[in-house]
């Protein structure tokens, strides 16, 4: 099926683990994001991409790392979690001119 | 630089109510609007978006919302209030260029009384 799609759905980790939270759409947009959601503040940018092998810091990258090898992938990893990174995490996607941005149903994470 | 402001954090109106959303806006340069819906355990989806065109944008399930320069407005209103409407709704803003800039509100509930 055509879409954007988020793995997990859900996540437990501990403090200090290493996670990974996938994201795969199949329009081939050129523009990917991965937003943060939080109670009291709606959504916040953490990174972008505009194309494969460009990614750029939006409001709150600390804390992440972002790579997109493949136009249709956009991981992000969290490398050392922290119970602050405790949210809900979408990732977007669009085509300039062409298309709104679309999400993910998004990965609920909690870090014990 | 560019913000957004949503009044009301948690809407309540009965079922056939008028829904009134409001969202103000603060931009340097004129701005592109949208309203997002966020239903349980999804991501958002666009109610509709303004881009300059016309002032009044008319978007899915019967919602509108009317751009108002002089008063730096982009509410969000639905005549009848119907039980799915009930979700999270979120105002945007974004200067045009790209969707790397588009600023997000920090939503507003709508529940529906029966």
């Amino acid at each position: 099926d055509a879409g954007i799609t988020q793995s997990p759905r859900y996540k437990i980790t501990e403090t200090g683990r290493q996670v990974t939270l996938m994201c795969h759409q199949t329009w081939s947009h050129s523009y990917m994001f991965w937003y943060r959601q939080d109670l009291g503040h709606g959504l916040r940018l953490i990174y972008y991409s505009a194309a494969a092998d460009i990614t750029d810091k939006g409001e709150v990258p600390d804390g992440y790392v972002v790579s997109r090898s493949k136009t249709e992938n956009f991981p992000l990893t969290l490398e050392s979690a922290t119970r602050s990174q405790t949210s809900v995490y979408f990732c977007a996607s669009f085509e300039p001119g062409y298309s709104p941005l679309h999400f993910g149903n998004g990965t609920r994470l909690t870090v014990t | 630089a560019q913000s957004v402001t949503q009044l009301g954090s948690h809407v309540s109106v009965s079922e056939g109510a008028l829904v009134l959303l409001r969202c103000n806006y603060s931009s340097s340069v004129p701005p592109y609007l949208f309203w997002y819906v966020q239903y349980p355990n999804q991501g958002l989806q666009l109610l509709l978006k303004y881009t300059s065109a016309a002032t009044l944008v008319k978007g899915i399930n019967g919602f509108e919302a009317e751009f108002k320069k002089s008063e730096t407005s982009f509410h969000l209103t639905k005549p009848s209030a119907h039980m799915s409407d009930a979700a999270e709704y979120f105002c945007a803003v974004s200067d045009g260029s790209s969707a790397s800039k588009i600023i997000f509100g920090s939503g507003t509930r709508l529940s529906i009384r029966p």
